[in-house]
């Protein structure tokens, strides 16, 4: 049982690139987040999705896009990389009254 | 707008010894609340909750305290060990664990 998976673990972008972060569990959780941390600042919300092909904004989403076509994934992409998306990026699903967390992305743009 | 703030980014304290870890709202319609821990390249584990119904939920060496009329939440951990080193988040939230707004987080460092 691996919980929430991310991939990748670390990656450096130039500025201007384009990838995705992918978000796999298998806890059948309806509920999957995306969120940003930096330094001061904890844990903010970029994205999330109640659902099977829905998703909505949360504090953060200016510059990323996210999609969930199956339940179990959740992708978060960059479109075009700027210096201010380095961060460590974290997955999350909940369940009633708790979140889960993957162990992370350590993106760089350089 | 931080709707929940720790304002102590970092606490050290004697192996043995109390660990208090505080956290403010502002979000009146706030109804549960979390602590997560938080070790060096890992995601943030489970710690402990409570619900705006109680006041006090305890677990183990874990307490945490909710004040509402303060909009204050204090995490006790009693006896300290050296293992409790590592970033406390806490969160909050409208109906469970949903959408969860954290705070900046207390690295705390307990030492021998």
């Amino acid at each position: 049982n691996a919980g929430v998976t991310q991939t990748p673990k670390f990656r450096v972008l130039k500025t201007g690139q384009s990838m995705t972060l992918l978000c796999a569990q298998d806890m059948n959780h309806e509920y999957m987040y995306w969120y940003r941390q930096d330094p001061g600042m904890g844990l903010r919300l970029i994205h999330y999705s109640v659902g099977e092909g829905t998703t909505a904004k949360g504090e953060v989403p200016d510059g990323y896009n996210v999609s969930r076509l199956k339940k179990q994934n959740f992708l978060l992409g960059l479109e075009s990389a700027a210096p201010s998306q380095t961060s460590v990026y974290f997955c999350a699903t909940t369940q009633g009254t708790e979140a889960f967390f993957g162990q992370g992305t350590r993106l760089t743009v350089v | 707008d931080q709707q929940v703030k720790q304002n102590s980014p970092s606490l050290s304290v004697q192996e043995g010894r109390i660990s208090i870890l505080n956290c403010d709202y502002t979000n009146s319609m706030f109804d549960y609340f979390l602590w997560y821990k938080k070790y060096p390249a890992e995601g943030p584990t489970f710690l402990i909750s409570i619900s705006s119904i109680k006041d006090k939920n305890e677990d183990g060496r874990f307490t945490v305290f909710l004040n509402k009329s303060a909009k204050h939440l204090s995490l006790h951990i009693v006896p300290s060990q050296p293992g409790d080193s590592a970033v406390y988040f806490c969160a909050a939230s409208i109906q469970g664990a949903q959408k969860l707004v954290f705070g900046q987080g207390t690295r705390l460092t307990i030492n021998p």
